[in-house]
């Protein structure tokens, strides 16, 4: 059974360009999070998805970001006209459906380089 | 707010010592609790987790136990190995309404020499 997956797992992008992160959930999981960790810093959440629902956002940036988790594919991350402060890297996490859910099992990441 | 804090590092041991990685947190209700490693270059790992008062979770020779009394949750391990070097994640999960959101610690580096 793969893993979460990510890609790309490393993405450069210079200043006013877009950035688009995809994760895929663990077969069976139908919930997905994302967090962000700023160099030598813990992860901070950003947003709890469910299929085709944004469930908790309140991590999020208020402007340039958004995400999604479309009834097929990937869940998206995109962040429009980054800026040099959006440098961190991005995990994604997944777990299966149901409540209480304690478990998340987390990607390896794409770190995102503004220049 | 919930919050999680942790013991700031580096941590630095030769191999075979023991190792003691403080955390503490503040929370309503009744938090999952919960220890994450994150290996250079990789994502998280869950290492152990607890979820509810006086449960101890263990694994690979590491473990902590849920103090809701002191509101901690302390990683031990009697004797750490180099393969141990790692930077070591304490978080929670809100016990109620959190939907899941797991609310993390700075992180603590740990470095084991031979």
């Amino acid at each position: 059974n793969a893993g979460v997956m990510q890609n790309p797992r490393h993405l450069v992008r210079r200043r006013g360009q877009e950035a688009r992160l995809r994760c895929s959930p663990m077969k069976g999981h139908s919930h997905v999070y994302w967090y962000r960790q700023l160099p030598e810093e813990g992860l901070k959440f950003m947003v709890y998805l469910q299929k085709e629902n944004i469930i908790d956002e309140s991590g999020m940036p208020k402007e340039r970001f958004s995400a999604e988790f479309p009834k097929e594919g990937p869940s998206i991350l995109r962040i429009q006209q980054v800026v040099r402060g959006d440098s961190a890297a991005y995990f994604c996490a997944s777990s299966p459906p149901g409540q209480p859910t304690y478990e998340q099992y987390f990607g390896p990441g794409t770190r995102l380089t503004v220049t | 707010g919930d919050s999680v804090t942790q013991m700031e590092g580096p941590v630095t041991l030769s191999e075979e010592a023991f190792l003691t990685i403080n955390c503490t947190y503040t929370a309503t209700g009744y938090p999952s609790l919960f220890w994450y490693v994150q290996y250079p270059g990789e994502g998280l790992q869950l290492l152990l987790k607890a979820t509810k008062a006086d449960d101890k979770g263990s694994n690979k020779g590491f473990e902590a136990t849920y103090r809701k009394e002191t509101t901690s949750f302390h990683l031990e391990k009697g004797s750490v190995q180099v393969s141990d070097s790692a930077v070591y994640f304490c978080a929670l999960i809100p016990g109620s309404g959190g939907y899941n959101k797991l609310i993390f610690g700075a992180g603590t580096r740990l470095a084991v020499h031979p």
